[in-house]
């Protein structure tokens, strides 16, 4: 069964810290997304990629970076965490393909930076 | 730049049909998405469509018409279980070419 999984699902960090998220496909999938969750807003696009050591800016990526170094592997990272990072951010993966795009979806991890 | 419009809320009653409709605007286009997501989990693929047109699965269809930049999720034979969040996504064809969400639509299902 296809797996997208996140590290943690609920993460409390201070303001200033330096966040890690990480996320992990088992479905060989060539395509990771980052997206952050907040009410109202719907999901919004923080960073992809679409190959290893590959990574494209979202429509909002200030504030994170990311790092891919395995093909599985999708980590987030936010380097000064500040308060209005506090969200929902959901990890995803698809295949290699531009027809039928269908995404995979981690459980989500709810950032609070205090 | 690119922009998808869907209301913000509908409400229908159990065993009815609803409508959740979706405007798009992008620089290229590949295909309109649909995706569920019931409050607390993560959104799940419903549907894609990448030719106008109708496809259905189950109680569940989606239409597309690209010469309108339009799109539609129709549910039928509406259950308690279909209360959640429908987003509409596309991938425009580009430089970029990312996967972008409309901000959802929150079905409420009356008994």
């Amino acid at each position: 069964d296809v797996k997208v999984t996140q590290s943690s699902r609920y993460l409390v960090k201070r303001t200033g810290e330096k966040v890690f998220l990480e996320c992990v496909q088992d479905m060989d999938h060539e395509n990771m997304f980052w997206y952050r969750q907040d009410p109202g807003l719907g999901l919004r696009l923080i960073y992809f990629s679409y190959d290893v050591k590959m990574k494209e800016k979202g429509d909002i990526p200030e504030g994170y970076s990311v790092s891919r170094e395995k093909k599985e592997r999708f980590s987030l990272i936010l380097e000064s965490a500040s308060t209005n990072q506090t969200s929902m951010y959901l990890c995803a993966s698809s295949s290699n393909t531009k027809v039928g795009e269908k995404l995979f979806f981690g459980s989500g991890t709810q950032l609070s930076v205090l | 730049g690119q922009s998808l419009e869907q209301p913000s809320e509908v409400t229908a009653v159990e065993g009815a049909i609803v409508q959740i409709n979706c405007t798009y605007q992008t620089s290229g286009f590949y295909g309109l998405s649909w995706y569920q997501q019931h409050d607390g989990g993560a959104p799940t693929f419903l549907s894609y469509n990448a030719l106008d047109g109708l496809e259905e699965t189950g109680r569940f269809s989606s239409f597309l018409s690209r010469s309108d930049s339009y799109g539609y999720l129709l549910l039928q034979e509406l259950q308690m279980k279909d209360s959640a969040s429908y987003f509409c996504a596309v991938r425009a064809a580009g430089r970029d070419d990312k996967i972008i969400f409309g901000k959802g639509t929150r079905l409420h299902i009356l008994p």
